[in-house]
């Protein structure tokens, strides 16, 4: 049982590059997150979806867009790299409780990403 | 808006002493908070949650509403309690929003 795995786990970028990270989960979790953790600003969600096909803005979205086409997989894409994208990536996913509510969060192992 | 604060970037003490992480929110519904830990070199992951009540390696958290705190303590540090500590919220039904996170170090 992987859990929750991210591909790719390192990655430098040039400023304006295009890349997509990808999440997979093996646990048939409805939900799933990207978060970006910097220095100093803990960790902050970017996108998160709560099923296939559905995808929702979190507190840092603008620069990313997301793809959620199969349950166990979640993308993260930056069309344009910025150098203030400079971080460390996390992917998480959740299992859902019997009142919708989200309950314990699984994270994949991380993606630090430099653009140049 | 929902906020989590942890006041201490890093806390460095000794083994065998105590230890208390802060942690304050802001949040206008029923608050369900949590503590992750991030140990060095491993994935972020669950210590302990508030509605479960529980002790996992020696840690407790209480949520106190009046002072809308939810602090995590330990009596007795340990080495291998030095991690990253984050303070949860969980915001509506679906998302977490994490507090900026504490550095424990606890040496020898």
């Amino acid at each position: 049982n992987a859990g929750v795995t991210q591909t790719p786990k390192f990655r430098v970028l040039k400023t304006g590059q295009s890349m997509t990270l990808l999440c997979a989960q093996d646990m048939n979790h409805e939900y799933m997150y990207w978060y970006r953790q910097d220095p100093g600003m803990g960790l902050r969600l970017i996108h998160y979806s709560v099923g296939e096909g559905t995808t929702a803005k979190g507190e840092v979205p603008d620069g990313y867009n997301v793809s959620r086409l199969k349950k166990q997989n979640f993308l993260l894409g930056l069309e344009s790299a910025a150098p203030s994208q400079t971080s460390v990536y996390f992917c998480a996913s959740s299992y859902v409780t019997g009142g919708a509510m989200v309950d314990i969060q699984y994270f994949g192992a991380g993606t630090r990403l430099s653009v140049l | 808006a929902q906020r989590v604060t942890q006041p201490e970037k890093l806390l460095s003490v000794f083994k065998g002493a105590p230890v208390e992480l802060k942690c304050n929110y802001s949040y206008s519904g029923s608050p369900e908070l949590f503590w992750y830990v991030q140990y060095s070199r491993q994935r972020l992951q669950l210590l302990l949650r508030h509605i479960s009540r529980e002790s996992i390696k020696g840690f407790t958290a209480d949520l106190n509403k009046g002072e809308t705190s939810f602090h995590l303590k330990k009596p007795f540090a340990q080495e291998e309690d030095s991690a990253m500590y984050y303070c949860a919220l969980l915001s509506g039904y679906s998302t977490l929003t994490f507090g900026k996170g504490t550095m424990l170090l606890v040496s020898p």
